[in-house]
């Protein structure tokens, strides 16, 4: 069966203390996986599509990597704005749903000043 | 452009009325997806459209239903309203297909007692 498990399930963090965020996930052969940020009330936000092992991207302070198993969102100097909800998803070959995104709990990151 | 847009935004319902979730892209997309948010639990697939005319059963479709209207508008129907109903509904789409990048409209509140 397809999983996404995120950890840790809440970060606290002060402005400018870096750290990283767990995506481990079990898929039948991956197709993508995706990292979303979402704010209390609001619909999740995309931030990066990785498609394969090795694969990085970067977006302001956030960079994002892929490995076999896992991926991680870098957080790097972080602000307070970046508190946020961050959803990582997979999609796999073929899941129980068809072809759906299997979504983590998400990982809540609260940056204080 | 507008994105995704959803309405209403929040909704109170009584054990076994009925409403019609609505939802509408400009984006040009071909793939719609209906989603349920509760707490402690990830983004849960209802429904997909992955074309214009065509809809399948994700992962929780039990006391819903759908209509893929036109290209841009895909509706999410609750027949008879159950308290286990209460959530946060999201709309997305995509280009074509979930592998591609899903975009989320901003969620519909619903209070079923």
């Amino acid at each position: 069966e397809d999983q996404v498990t995120q950890s840790p399930e809440a970060l606290r963090l002060q402005e400018g203390e870096s750290s990283s965020l767990n995506c481990s996930y079990t898929v039948s052969g991956l197709r993508g996986l995706f990292w979303y940020r979402q704010d209390p009330g609001k619909g999740p936000e995309f931030l990066f599509t990785l498609y394969s092992a090795g694969e990085e991207k970067e977006k302001e302070r956030l960079k994002a990597t892929l490995t076999k198993k896992e991926s991680f969102l870098h957080i790097t100097a972080p602000k307070p704005e970046d508190s946020a909800t961050y959803l990582c998803a997979v999609q796999g070959g073929f899941n129980q749903a068809g072809t759906a995104l299997i979504f983590g709990k998400g990982t809540t990151l609260s940056v204080s000043s | 452009n507008a994105g995704v847009t959803q309405t209403p935004k929040f909704q109170v319902l009584k054990t076994g009325q009925s409403m019609t979730l609505q939802c509408a892209q400009d984006m040009n997309h071909n793939s719609m997806y209906w989603y349920r948010q509760d707490p402690g639990m990830g983004l849960r697939l209802i429904y997909y459209s992955a074309s214009e005319g065509t809809t399948d059963k994700g992962e929780v479709p039990n006391g819903y239903n759908v209509s893929r209207l036109n290209k841009r508008e895909f509706s999410l129907r609750l027949e008879s309203a159950a308290p286990s109903q209460t959530s946060v509904y999201f709309c997305a789409s995509s280009e074509w297909g979930p592998q591609e990048t899903q975009y989320f409209g901003p969620g519909t509140r619903l209070l079923v007692l």
